[in-house]
């Protein structure tokens, strides 16, 4: 099976740096998504890393490390709005194959002024 | 506006009822799927589908069960048999495999 690892909770401030890390242990990987869901809302697709590493998109970035891995989510200049839950989920090609995700618990980041 | 829809927004379950939640998407996308959320949880996949008339149980498909009979269509039947229905259920397509999942707005399920 797979394995996801995020921290639960993190504090940031408006207008910094935050970076969230994932950690999984898969048989095979196949490409790694980011989602941001607010509280009661559905997820919003962020960023995907099917290759070493980093993809850039605006204020958002993802870097990936399959030998290690290890993926991180890159949030610059913080705004209040980016207070949400973001979500690790890596896809694996030896369960039948397809666009199966498995998805971490998500991590809440809480931006403060 | 292409997308995916759920409904109901909210649904109450009596003890021993079964509920259908609806997902219907117009993307054209060929693989569905259904998530059940917990609180402070991520996203369980319930059931999916990868093309009409064919679906593989995900990680916690006991007490649910799914129908493919269109391509815009996913419905998830909540059974009696599933003894803690109260969730948040997300439904999710994706047309390519490297593409994203897209999600609907959800349903968010009760026991009355």
């Amino acid at each position: 099976g797979q394995n996801i690892d995020q921290p639960t909770e993190m504090t940031a401030t408006e207008g910094a740096i935050v970076q969230i890390n994932c950690t999984y242990q898969t048989s095979g990987f196949n490409g790694l998504f980011w989602y941001q869901q607010h509280a009661g809302e559905a997820p919003t697709f962020l960023s995907y890393n099917v290759l070493d590493g980093l993809e850039e998109k605006g204020r958002f970035s993802s870097f990936l490390s399959r030998s290690k891995g290890y993926s991180y989510l890159l949030l610059k200049e913080l705004q209040m709005k980016d207070s949400a839950s973001y979500l690790c989920a890596v896809r694996d090609q030896g369960r039948g194959g397809g666009n199966k995700l498995t998805f971490g618990t998500g991590t809440q980041l809480k931006v403060e002024l | 506006d292409g997308g995916i829809t759920q409904s109901p927004k909210y649904l109450f379950r009596k003890e021993g009822q079964n509920v259908t939640l609806s997902c219907e998407q117009n993307l054209n996308h060929d693989a569905m799927y259904w998530y059940r959320q917990d609180p402070g949880q991520g996203l369980r996949l319930i059931y999916y589908s990868q093309i009409v008339n064919d679906f593989q149980k995900g990680d916690i498909a006991e007490g649910y069960s799914v129908s493919r009979e269109k391509k815009e269509s996913f419905p998830l039947t909540v059974t009696s048999a599933q003894k803690n229905p109260t969730a948040f259920y997300l439904c999710a397509s994706t047309g390519d495999r490297d593409q994203p999942q897209h999600f609907g707005d959800g349903t968010r399920l009760s026991i009355l």
